[in-house]
């Protein structure tokens, strides 16, 4: 069965720097689009970035873009996001979900979820 | 960037009520449409893909409807289970959710 596992979340002070991983079994990785997905407290879901199956597309919610890089690593059938100069408003859980083959679409798949907490 | 505007907030229905949840684009997406159920302390599950597929596992009585910018989440039949937060989210354009609608067992 499709699991997604997120790690590497944790407490970071603003200006700061985290690495999420999501390591995914029960499918073929490098065929799929992967998407980060974020959850602020008490709040609705966010899109964050998502990479193509051949790595060479990425594309950034305006929110985060030039802060936060995206990349996968189909080796290791591992999707990762790379978050730098932190703010408070980037607090929230970190969703990595499966995408489509050819298209980003819909997300059938999703991890649990990691905390990023943001504070001083 | 394409806003989704989902319609109602809130809604407190009774069980066996039906619920009918809309969600409008900002501008036609087609079918590019896709409904989530949240639950509290889990990740979404997809409900409905492209407007009105459904999915294997999800009971018959959710289904979705509409095309362009108007889009419908119907609940037939509400059960105690169903208290959820309801996401609508496209695909056409880069990656956009609604705001959620929060549906509450009377």
């Amino acid at each position: 069965q499709v699991q997604l596992v997120e790690s590497g979340g944790g407490l970071v002070k603003p200006g700061g720097s985290l690495r999420l991983s999501c390591v995914a079994s029960g499918f073929i990785f490098s065929d799929y689009y992967m998407t980060w997905i974020r959850q602020a407290p008490g709040k609705g879901l966010e899109y964050i970035s998502y990479i193509g199956n051949s790595v060479s597309y990425t594309s950034y919610a305006d929110s985060v873009k030039g802060r936060f890089t995206i990349s996968r690593d189909n080796t290791k059938n591992s999707l990762y996001l790379q978050m730098d100069s932190l703010r408070v408003e980037d607090t929230a859980v970190y969703y990595c979900a499966r995408g489509g083959v050819a298209t980003t679409g819909h997300f059938q798949h999703w991890g649990l979820g990691t905390l990023v907490t943001v504070s001083s | 960037e394409i806003v989704l505007t989902q319609s109602p907030d809130f809604q407190s229905v009774a069980p066996k009520e039906k619920v009918t949840i809309t969600c409008r684009a900002s501008q036609s997406i087609g079918g590019s449409l896709h409904w989530y159920q949240q639950k509290p302390g889990q990740s979404p599950k997809l409900l409905i893909k492209y407007a009105s597929q459904s999915i294997s596992g999800v009971p018959s009585r959710f289904s979705g409807s509409g095309s362009g910018t108007d889009f419908t989440l119907t609940i037939n039949g509400l059960e105690a289970e169903d208290a959820a937060t309801y996401y609508c989210h496209q695909s056409s354009s880069l990656l956009t959710f609604g705001g959620g609608t929060k549906v509450e067992i009377k």
